[in-house]
């Protein structure tokens, strides 16, 4: 039992490079996110997904993109790379509604961006 | 949007204490809120979840409750333990899905 995995768990990039963070859940859940973490401030929502086909954007989406093509996978895009995105990245998958809709984590990336 | 906050921002108690972490939030129509613990270096791990409809949930040495209407949530961990220190994290999730964190309390317990 997986649950949400996150591949990699460490990132060196240099400024202006492009990288896929990835996120893999298998317990079928329809929602999937992205936070980011940093030091004093809580983790904020960069992008969420309802369902396959369907994202939106969260609190802080500049620089990002994401897709959901399957209901297991849901990718996170640095399209060109700054050293403000320099943080640990989660990616978290519940059920959308009912009593058990917990969110569950992966253990995260690490990213910085020289 | 809505904003949580939790205080203090750390905590330090002797073995055999109860802990009291606290937690606000600004908007009350909320769909559930949760609670988590963070280890140095690791992810994100449930503790307990309480539906808006819910005024307390129990695991073993932890409660937690809700009060929706004044927008607030205490987390008690009872007889605290040197394992239990760690960074405990209050997350409520909005009707459009979001999920919104506080900045967490670090708590060590002294053996």
């Amino acid at each position: 039992n997986a649950g949400v995995t996150q591949t990699p768990k460490f990132q060196v990039l240099k400024t202006g490079q492009s990288m896929t963070l990835q996120c893999a859940q298998d317990m079928n859940h329809e929602y999937m996110s992205w936070y980011r973490q940093d030091p004093g401030m809580g983790l904020r929502l960069i992008h969420y997904s309802v369902g396959a086909g369907i994202t939106d954007q969260g609190e802080v989406p500049n620089g990002y993109n994401v897709s959901r093509s399957t209901t297991e996978d849901f990718p996170l895009r640095l399209l060109s790379a700054a050293p403000s995105q320099t943080s640990v990245y989660f990616c978290a998958s519940s059920y959308s509604s009912g009593v058990k809709n917990i969110q569950y984590f992966g253990a995260g990336t690490r990213l910085s961006v020289l | 949007k809505q904003e949580v906050t939790q205080i203090p921002a750390a905590l330090s108690v002797p073995e055999g204490e109860n802990l009291v972490l606290n937690c606000s939030f600004t908007d009350s129509a909320i769909y559930n809120l949760q609670w988590f613990r963070q280890d140095p270096g690791k992810g994100l791990t449930s503790l307990l979840l309480i539906q808006s409809s819910q005024r307390e949930q129990t695991s073993g040495r932890l409660n937690a409750s809700l009060d929706k209407s004044s927008g607030r949530s205490t987390l008690y961990i009872a007889a605290s333990q040197p394992g239990d220190s760690a960074t405990y994290l209050c997350a409520v999730r909005s009707n459009d899905y979001k999920l919104s964190f506080g900045a967490g309390t670090t708590v060590t317990v002294r053996a």
